[in-house]
């Protein structure tokens, strides 16, 4: 068990819907990362919260969005759903900060299937 | 930009086989380097991690030797067991702030027979 944990872990939805990914750190990381894993692209990375603040972007798209909230759990929206973004949803957390030299840890993933 | 490559997979072995997986890497600055490993139904693990030039990283018997010349991350192990079929991914990271941004390879998947 990694400490992050990611609700829910399955998700079947309509295209053109919108849905919520939700991803809590483990206790005492300020970092979380977002990263999208499919068949055709393989694992990218979306988007880096640090302490409730937007750190770094990725290949995220603009119908996508995320936040990290006072409590450091983290949300990531998908809205206007294609069947092209099925895939693997994983976050991950790290202490971050000036302690950079430490490991991220990955949750077990949400997979969204689009229909 | 950054970016890693990976030997093709799937990659095939009898227990107890001698394994490398390859990977090498382009990035600007000096990068972290990663072995991260997926079991089925899982998320990722961190296998093993190298930060300058020279180092090895090693756990589990897996060992990888953070080649700069080469620009290599070579991963091996001696001696496969049925235990390590999973997917492998190399992985770099610029550091500093966001050493969890990760860049990874393809993935190579791994499979031991008894």
């Amino acid at each position: 068990d990694s400490g992050v944990t990611q609700t829910p872990k399955h998700l079947i939805t309509a295209t053109g819907q919108r849905v919520t990914l939700r991803c809590s750190p483990r206790s005492g990381d300020l970092s979380v990362y977002w990263y999208q894993q499919s068949l055709d692209q393989g694992l990218q990375f979306l988007i880096q919260y640090y302490n409730g603040e937007e750190r770094a972007k990725g290949n995220i798209l603009e119908r996508f969005s995320a936040q990290q909230f006072p409590d450091l759990h983290s949300e990531l929206n998908l809205s206007s759903l294609e069947l092209g973004d099925s895939a693997l949803y994983f976050c991950a957390s790290s202490v971050g900060g000036s302690q950079s030299n430490t490991e991220a840890f990955f949750g077990q993933g949400t997979r969204l299937t689009v229909v | 930009g950054d970016s890693v490559t990976q030997m093709e997979g799937p990659v095939t072995l009898s227990e107890e086989a001698f394994l490398t997986i390859n990977c090498t890497y382009t990035a600007t600055g000096y990068p972290s380097l990663f072995w991260y490993v997926q079991y089925p139904g899982e998320g990722l693990q961190l296998l093993l991690k190298a930060t300058k030039a020279d180092d090895k990283g090693s756990n589990k018997g897996f060992e990888a030797t953070y080649r700069k010349e080469t620009t290599s991350f070579h991963l091996e192990k001696g001696s496969v067991q049925v235990s390590d079929s999973a997917v492998y991914f190399c992985a770099l990271s610029l550091g500093g702030t966001s050493y969890g941004k990760l860049t990874f390879g393809q993935g190579t998947i791994l499979t031991v027979h008894p």
